[in-house]
């Protein structure tokens, strides 16, 4: 039983435009959320995260928006480069624990 | 700073061989993690360490797996026997440990093929 599910496998949009990667959750416990970005051939790195405590947050080009009620994150890339062409991961944890749950990824594609 | 640093960075082995998988983690993280990538199932924990202590290991999907930690700057990882079903991408990640605030950084994986 997958807890945080990506049901985007694939996302294509056009340099400049704006991409959305969404993001669900079952487990109403998980209180702190990430994303990772991976390269092919390399290890997932972290791009963003947020506290359940807020409903957004910015870095750059990079917002992770959070609605608690909906179980459901989602991470916008304003403007798309086509160096963000990833597979983008979004993970969970709860109460502290150091413990992370991944969905299985999105693989975005920004065509110049 | 090296990162974290697995080896090797691809491996083939006959089922049945027992596999090795190392991984230092950066120096001064308290905690290390071993993640399998499937296309199936994705990223999943198999086991983490705090302070060269196992934690967690719920996720070792049975007893041909085993992980030790006996310093901190240094994992292994190992299957035997191994059997085709275990070909995938292993990771390993290293915190600060405490709230996950920053997430972990992860090595470069280790491919694994059993034939």
């Amino acid at each position: 039983d997958q807890q945080v599910k990506q049901n985007s496998p694939s996302l294509s949009v056009q340099e400049g435009r704006i991409s959305i990667l969404n993001c669900d959750y079952t487990n109403s416990m998980f209180d702190y959320f990430l994303w990772y970005k991976k390269y092919p051939a390399e290890g997932p790195t972290f791009l963003i995260s947020i506290s359940s405590i807020k409903d957004k947050n910015e870095d750059g080009r990079f917002t992770v928006f959070l609605n608690k009620s909906a179980k459901h994150l989602s991470l916008h890339i304003v403007p798309s480069q086509p160096g963000d062409s990833a597979v983008y991961f979004c993970a969970a944890a709860q109460g502290g624990s150091e413990k992370l749950v991944f969905g299985k990824g999105t693989k975005l594609t920004v065509n110049p | 700073d090296a990162g974290v640093i697995q080896s090797p960075r691809h491996e083939v082995t006959e089922m049945g061989q027992e596999v090795t998988l190392r991984c230092k983690p950066i120096s001064g993280h308290n905690s290390l993690f071993w993640y399998r990538q499937t296309m199936m199932r994705g990223l999943e924990l198999l086991i983490y360490f705090n302070n060269n202590v196992p934690i967690d290991d719920s996720g070792m999907p049975e007893d041909r797996f085993s992980a030790k930690m006996p310093n901190a700057s240094f994992s292994t990882l190992k299957i035997q026997p191994s059997e085709p079903r275990d070909s995938a991408v292993y990771f390993c990640a290293s915190s600060l440990g405490g709230p996950i605030s920053y997430g972990y950084t992860f090595g470069s994986g280790t491919r694994l093929t059993v034939v």
